[in-house]
């Protein structure tokens, strides 16, 4: 059971470049995440998706898109990569709240440094 | 905007010490979470709490939610080297059932 798998784990970019950061879960959730982690500021939700089909954003969603086309993937593309954007990245997901466990389950994260 | 300030941001205790860290927004939150993350990993759950004055023991931490469902607190009987790490609050919003995290905490115990 792979759980949440997240590629690359690793990547450096220039300034404009654009990239898009991978995720994948074998859980069957409806819910997934993303979220980036800096020094002192914890996890903030960039966007998220409550099924496939459905997005909305988050805290900090500017300069990043998203889309679901399946349940599995929710892919994060960052269209012209900012020095601000170097964080390490987190995609999660979960069941529906109040379906079950309420317990979502994260990626080991990509680590992104634009220079 | 971070919606959930924890407190202390930083802890560095001894082993046998007990402590608490302090979860508090001006939101109302439906459930709220607690996690430890290790570096280079991800956020692990550790607890759920959903009632308003709900309390939740998980051996020597014990975790609360506030009344008002706006604020939450971990405490840590007889801290072990084991228990370093960064723990997280996350709060469920009722509208629109994001989940948002806290500023951290991170905690280090020397033996």
């Amino acid at each position: 059971n792979a759980g949440v798998t997240q590629t690359p784990k690793f990547q450096v970019l220039k300034t404009g470049q654009s990239m898009t950061l991978q995720c994948a879960q074998d859980m069957n959730h409806e819910y997934m995440s993303w979220y980036r982690q800096d020094p002192g500021m914890g996890l903030r939700l960039i966007h998220y998706s409550v099924g496939a089909g459905i997005t909305d954003q988050g805290e900090v969603p500017n300069g990043y898109n998203v889309s679901r086309s399946t349940t599995e993937d929710f892919p994060l593309r960052l269209l012209s990569a900012a020095p601000s954007q170097t964080s390490v990245y987190f995609c999660a997901s979960s069941y529906r709240p109040g379906q079950g466990k309420n317990i979502q389950y994260f990626g080991a994260g990509t680590r992104l440094s634009v220079l | 905007t971070q919606l959930l300030e924890q407190s202390p941001q930083f802890l560095s205790i001894q082993e046998g010490e007990n402590l608490t860290v302090y979860c508090n927004s001006s939101s109302v939150f439906s459930s709220l979470q607690w996690y430890r993350q290790e570096p280079g990993e991800g956020p692990v759950l550790l607890v759920t709490v959903v009632t308003g004055g709900e309390v939740k023991k998980l051996k020597r931490l014990t975790f609360q939610f506030g009344d008002a469902r706006k604020d939450s607190s971990l405490h840590i009987t007889a801290a072990q080297p084991g228990d370093t790490g960064l723990y997280l609050c996350a709060g469920r919003t009722y509208n629109t059932d994001k989940l948002i995290f806290g500023t951290g905490t991170r905690l280090q115990v020397f033996p």
